[in-house]
């Protein structure tokens, strides 16, 4: 079975900050793995993902990922954070053996002025 | 423009009461999944289909109902068996399951129990 772990239900930054949130997946095949954000009472819009090649992921944004296979990991960051980044970000795994997507708990990111 | 509509926005239910959300989607997608999210637990499966006439129960199926008779239609009944239905739901589709292929969502029904 697959799993996502974020760690940090709540990240505060201020603006112009470095941005880094937390992921970690447990799967037993080569992962597909996602990264997605939520504004208020909206849906969820894809970031980024990574499938397979390139280890660092650019998203929209200024987002990027770097896969971590040795770490089992997935962090999301951006170098300098904005006011319009506030959200609640979710990071999310599957593969070629599954069926669905398995998300993680999510991480409310504050942005101070 | 093509994506996935879900309604209503907001729904009102009174106890014992079955209720429907509608997703539609236009993107030609295979699979459509519901997910259920509560504050801090993140987005919990309660369905999925893969191709019509065929779905699979997700994590928390007990207490809510799918169909999937057309492509582009994956409704989701609120059966009065589920004990704590207050919550957002948000249905998603994706070209194919057990792909690369990311989910695409909709903006979500929040359905409150009154």
């Amino acid at each position: 079975a697959q799993s996502v772990t974020q760690l940090g239900s709540h990240v505060s930054v201020s603006e112009g900050a470095l941005v880094l949130l937390r992921c970690n997946y447990s799967s037993s095949v080569p992962p597909y793995l996602f990264w997605y954000v939520q504004y208020p009472n909206q849906g969820l819009q894809l970031l980024l993902k990574y499938t397979t090649g390139a280890t660092l992921v650019k998203g929209i944004n200024g987002f990027e990922a770097e896969f971590k296979k040795s770490e089992t990991s997935f962090h999301l960051t951006k170098p300098s954070a904005h006011m319009s980044d506030a959200a609640e970000y979710f990071c999310a795994v599957s593969s070629w053996n599954n069926n669905d997507m398995r998300f993680g708990a999510g991480t409310r990111l504050t942005v101070k002025p | 423009d093509g994506g996935i509509t879900q309604s209503p926005k907001y729904l009102f239910r009174k106890e014992g009461q079955n209720v429907t959300l509608s997703c539609e989607q236009n993107l030609n997608h295979d699979a459509m999944y519901w997910y259920r999210q509560d504050p801090g637990q993140g987005l919990r499966l309660i369905y999925y289909s893969q191709i019509v006439n065929d779905f699979q129960k997700g994590d928390i199926a007990e207490g809510y109902s799918v169909s999937r008779e057309k492509k582009e239609s994956f409704p989701l009944t609120v059966t009065s068996a589920q004990k704590n239905p207050t919550a957002f739901y948000l249905c998603a589709s994706s070209m194919e399951a057990r792909t690369n292929a990311e989910a695409f969502f909709g903006q979500g029904t929040r359905l409150t129990v009154v």
